[in-house]
Formats: structure tokens, sequence, C-alpha cells
């Protein structure tokens, strides 16, 4: 079982807007403001989508976007497109250094 | 452009040993730490273990300690990780990571069995 949980599945029509949920406890996000978001096609690896909770890396589409708030960040697609189908992981440094992920969201595009 | 490249994988008997490599091109290896991704079949990510980047300073998970040993050899770009007394749980496609400031880049991965 995850240390961080997440909706295990999430759907939109195109072009609507879903956000996905990551929870944890303060001791997952270590106060820290180190949460990212991957995004995974299958059978591939995968890649980030944001990063410290709202940034996103250079190339990644500006319909995705970060939010945290407490214990609990959140990812926002706008937008939504059919590329966007694919599983979801936030990611965390804890107060031990360690790496959590959440147990993944599969977005579904209707 | 950054690669992560692993070797290694493949299936082994419960009880048994695998050594996976993991060789880094594309940055200085010798100045960032290296951590070990896994993902079950059909499941999410799970953390594995990490090592410093003089090799001195090493961390896993408590399903892997005791039977998981992770090293680097700067010389050769490379992080093994050691992997002993394989269990079925064990099963998984391994990833090699780079923690770019607060965030992963991920190798390709390399499937390990453990079946009989």
């Amino acid at each position: 079982q995850s240390a961080l949980t997440q909706p295990a599945s999430v759907s939109g029509s195109p072009g609507q807007s879903i956000t996905v949920s990551c929870t944890g406890t303060s001791s997952d996000f270590g106060g820290y403001k180190f949460v990212s978001w991957y995004q995974q096609h299958p059978g591939k690896a995968p890649t980030v989508m944001i990063y410290e909770v709202s940034k996103r890396p250079s190339g990644v589409s500006n319909r995705f976007s970060g939010s945290k708030s407490g214990n609990t960040a959140s990812l926002t697609i706008s937008g939504l497109q059919a590329e966007d189908e694919a599983h979801y992981y936030c990611s965390s440094y804890t107060t031990t250094s360690t790496v959590e992920f959440g147990g993944g969201t599969k977005v579904t595009v209707l | 452009e950054v690669q992560l490249l692993e070797s290694g994988g493949g299936l082994v008997q419960p009880g048994g040993s695998l050594r996976l490599s993991c060789e880094a091109s594309g940055f200085i290896f010798s100045t960032y730490w290296i951590h070990w991704v896994r993902q079950a079949p059909g499941k999410g990510l799970v953390w594995v273990s990490r090592i410093s980047t003089d090799g001195t300073t090493t961390n896993y998970a408590d399903s892997v300690k005791g039977r998981f040993n992770i090293s680097r050899d700067n010389a050769k770009n490379t992080v093994f990780l050691q992997m002993n007394s394989l269990r079925a749980e064990d099963t998984a496609v391994y990833y090699c990571v780079r923690p770019t400031g607060s965030y992963f880049d991920w190798g390709q991965g390399t499937l390990v069995t453990v079946s009989s």
C-alpha cells in the first residue's frame, strides 16, 4: 500500500478539465516543495510533467498544472486530449530523504 | 543528452541472485546520486534504493533491506544493484533514475522475473 493516496481512476471528455489528487501526511511531504508528477504510457518509462509542486519542465504543455494545499497535492489537466490518456503518479521526498510514490491514477479520455 | 541504460534483467529462480547494471552518459556521473525504482506488472512505482555520489551512503526500502546491495563505479559511469535471495514479489521492471534537483530522469528499465 502506497503512502501517498491517489484515486484509482479519473475520466473526462475531450476539452474538459480533470484533477488528480495525491494525499499524504506531513512526514510524507516533509514540508518540502518536492512534489512531482509523472506520466506513464503503457510499456514506457515515466516522464516528469510537474516538479516542485507547480513547475513545468521545458517541453511540457501548459495544459498541465500543479498545486498543493496542506497534505494534498493536485495535478490538473485542462483541455483534455486523447494523448493525455495514461497513468499518472505523484512523488515526494520524505522527511527521512527517501522517496515515495502514489499508487497511480489511470486517466481515461472518454 | 542524459541516458541511463539498464541491463542484467532476466528470469531467475526463487532464492537466486541477479546483478543489474545502469550505465550512464550525457552528464557528469560522479556528481549525481542514483536511485533504483521498480514496478511490478500492472502495479505502481516503488522506490528501492539509492546511492550517494561517492558511494559511501546507501539507503534501501524495507522490503529489500539485507537482500539487495547498491554500489557504483564512477570510473565506468555505472551503478549496480546486486539482488540476492530473490522472491516472486521482486518480479518487476527495474528503473535506474537520476534525481535532477527535485525530479527524476528515468532509464527505460530492465525486467526481472522471479519464477520456478
